[in-house]
């Protein structure tokens, strides 16, 4: 009965190489997240759909897009993959005012 | 601008004792905040929210408190285990910027057998 789902769990890629990470939610919530966490910090907000609105944040690099194409899944595209990007990515969602329900987690390794 | 603040970053307990994780923030203006916990390599999950009208949450050994004028809440987990043993990170949703949460660095709790 897993609600926010994450595939793959562990992602491997080369310098460079485009990689698609996955996010589905069974939670039908109209606001969706991800978010980059790297060792020993708090996450940090890449961007957000609300419904289909994105919103970007300020500090979130180019190469990183996303992608929702429909209330349950959300993409997220790195075009192209620098050693620096190689961290956890959390997709988290949340109806209304209510709490923020995150994923396991997709732990990308650049090669 | 809201910052979040966890401290201690680190703390080992003997288990069976009960503990108190803090958590301040600089803003008062919330709309609500919200308890996670973290275990090595996982992703985050979510242990008690609390709306900014309300002063306390339970769940179990665990209850959070929030005292909004001094921007402080805090995570008493009662008759500590071994299986408690993960980072806890508390995050507030500002009250202007509904469609965020800022995230404290966490604390990481060692509950010694």
């Amino acid at each position: 009965d897993a609600m926010v789902i994450q595939n793959p769990r562990y992602q491997v890629t080369q310098f460079g190489k485009p990689v698609t990470l996955s996010c589905s939610q069974t939670l039908n919530h109209n606001v969706m997240y991800w978010y980059q966490q790297k060792s020993s910090q708090a996450p940090k907000l890449l961007f957000h759909y609300y419904d289909k609105d994105f919103n970007n944040e300020a500090d979130t690099p180019d190469n990183f897009q996303s992608r929702r194409p429909n209330t349950s899944f959300c993409f997220l595209d790195i075009r192209s993959p620098g050693l620096g990007d190689a961290a956890m990515y959390l997709c988290a969602t949340r109806a209304g005012g209510a709490e923020q329900f995150f994923g396991p987690g997709t732990r990308l390794t650049v090669l | 601008k809201q910052e979040v603040t966890q401290i201690p970053a680190a703390l080992s307990v003997p288990e069976g004792e009960n503990l108190v994780l803090n958590c301040s923030f600089t803003d008062s203006a919330i709309y609500n905040l919200q308890w996670f916990r973290q275990d090595p390599g996982k992703g985050l999950t979510s242990l008690l929210l609390i709306q900014s009208s309300q002063r306390e949450q339970t769940s179990g050994r665990l209850n959070a408190s929030l005292d909004k004028s001094s921007g402080r809440s805090t995570l008493y987990i009662a008759a500590s285990q071994p299986g408690d043993s993960a980072t806890y990170l508390c995050a507030v949703r500002p009250a202007d910027r509904d469609d965020k949460i800022i995230f404290g660095k966490g604390t990481r709790l060692h509950i010694l057998p």
